[in-house]
């Protein structure tokens, strides 16, 4: 079956620690985007990527960093900078660049719960 | 600046029609969307409206006005399992701004 998967489920991270979160997809999908997920809140979007090797910031990415070395996956790790990393964090897919403008459809996966200890 | 306002929560009977409203302080966006989000799932995609009008999926449709800065989506004969957040959202700029959602709670 086709979908988005990411991993882990749950992450705990430390003070001061650099955590990544898991994200690959095998629908053949171009385009890649990580969203944070703030309780109450709608999603903010924090990278985009239309194409291997390249991406794009979103709204907020300070804190983060991401790599696209392979068209299936597309990793996102928070970095100490971020102060404040608790959230839920979905990475979605699309065949192009228009997911972004709702043309074509994104796919999410299930998400990841990022919790500090 | 740019948001999308939608109500915080809507409450409905099972078998009922429910509106959720979307309205929004931006221009020059490609369209509006749709998703649906279970608690502690993905969003799933419901709809999108490239054009002012009604666009219907089964027991939901979508409309959009840009002359009213408004558009919102219409659910049919409510399901228990349509209990979930609703976010509408639009593509500016280079960027993606979703609402903070609507929660609708369905009462049997």
């Amino acid at each position: 079956d086709g979908g988005i998967t990411q991993s882990p489920k749950y992450l705990f991270r430390k003070e001061g620690q650099n955590v990544t979160l898991s994200c690959e997809q095998n629908l053949n999908h171009d385009a890649m985007y990580w969203y944070r997920q703030d309780p109450g809140q709608g999603l903010r979007l924090i990278y985009y990527s239309q194409i291997v090797n390249d991406f794009q910031k979103g709204d907020i990415a300070e804190g983060y960093s991401v790599s696209r070395e392979k068209k299936e996956s597309f990793p996102l790790t928070v970095t100490s900078a971020q102060k404040n990393p608790t959230a839920f964090y979905l990475c979605a897919s699309s065949i192009d660049l228009t997911g972004l403008a709702g043309q074509e459809t994104q796919y999410f996966g299930p998400g990841t719960r990022l919790l500090v200890l | 600046g740019q948001s999308l306002e939608q109500p915080s929560e809507v409450t409905a009977v099972e078998g009922a029609i429910v509106q959720i409203n979307c309205t929004y302080q931006t221009s020059g966006f490609y369209g509006l969307s749709w998703y649906q989000q279970h608690d502690g799932g993905a969003p799933t995609f419901l709809s999108y409206n490239a054009l002012d009008g009604l666009e219907e999926t089964g027991r939901f449709s979508s409309f959009l006005s840009r002359s009213d800065s408004y558009g919102y989506l219409l659910l049919q004969e409510l399901q228990m399992k349509d209990s979930a957040s609703y976010f509408c959202a639009v593509y500016r700029d280079d960027k993606i701004i979703f609402g903070k959602g609507t929660r609708l709670h369905i009462l049997p």
